[in-house]
């Protein structure tokens, strides 16, 4: 019954190797979300995708790709792995439809990079 | 952009003590969203409160759009409370902005 999943959830790598993140959400929203959270519990907006079309890109460095197969999945691909991309990632979605936008998140995934 | 801040930044209870949490925004608002993150790293939902106030169990909230800030009220606070609260603000735009968040501990 889990409303918003993301695989998988924890992620531990070597600098330099590709990795994806999977996230599906059974709600029926029609956006979905990518967020950052640092080590300070700092979380920041990635991407915002609508419908399947990328909406919001908040200056976040093209080794990050974000692909939307559908509405209900959301996934993230990163490529050449830094050590500065250790971080905890929360998919969320949200239903604009009418306009509301209460965000529900993912579990998370845990990436380490070493 | 919109700006939120959040106090107090830490805080640490008395199992069944009594606290309030805030959200100041620097920008009129038609969304406002309360989370709790427990220890384990979740992001649950609290509230939904663009305006009003609204109750679930021993927590509270309140939203005054128009002097724009929400609290948060925790009533005989429990050790399972402890954890990371957020209030975050949809922009409209496809955005949220979150605050920086209030770190809970809550002692036996």
């Amino acid at each position: 019954d889990t409303a918003v999943s993301q695989t998988p959830k924890y992620l531990v790598t070597q600098m330099g190797n590709d990795k994806s993140i999977k996230c599906e959400q059974n709600l029926g929203h029609d956006t979905m979300y990518w967020y950052k959270q640092d080590s300070k519990k700092f979380l920041k907006i990635m991407f915002s995708y609508n419908n399947k079309e990328l909406i919001i890109n908040e200056t976040v460095p093209n080794r990050f790709s974000p692909k939307s197969p559908d509405k209900a999945h959301l996934n993230l691909h990163i490529n050449s792995l830094e050590l500065g991309d250790s971080a905890v990632y929360f998919c969320a979605s949200s239903q604009r439809q009418p306009l509301r936008d209460e965000q529900f998140f993912g579990p998370g995934t845990r990436l380490t990079v070493l | 952009g919109i700006q939120v801040e959040q106090s107090p930044p830490d805080l640490i209870l008395q199992e069944g003590a009594n606290s309030t949490l805030r959200c100041n925004f620097s920008d009129s608002v038609n969304n406002l969203q309360w989370f709790h993150q427990n220890p384990w790293g979740q992001l649950i939902n609290l509230f939904y409160i663009p305006s009003g106030t609204k109750q679930n169990g021993r927590l509270s909230a309140t939203t005054v759009a128009t002097e724009r800030y929400s609290l948060l009220y925790i009533s005989s606070s429990q050790t399972t409370d402890s954890g990371v609260y957020f209030c975050a603000l949809p922009t409209g735009g496809f955005k949220t902005i979150f605050g920086a968040g209030t770190r809970l501990f809550v002692k036996a």
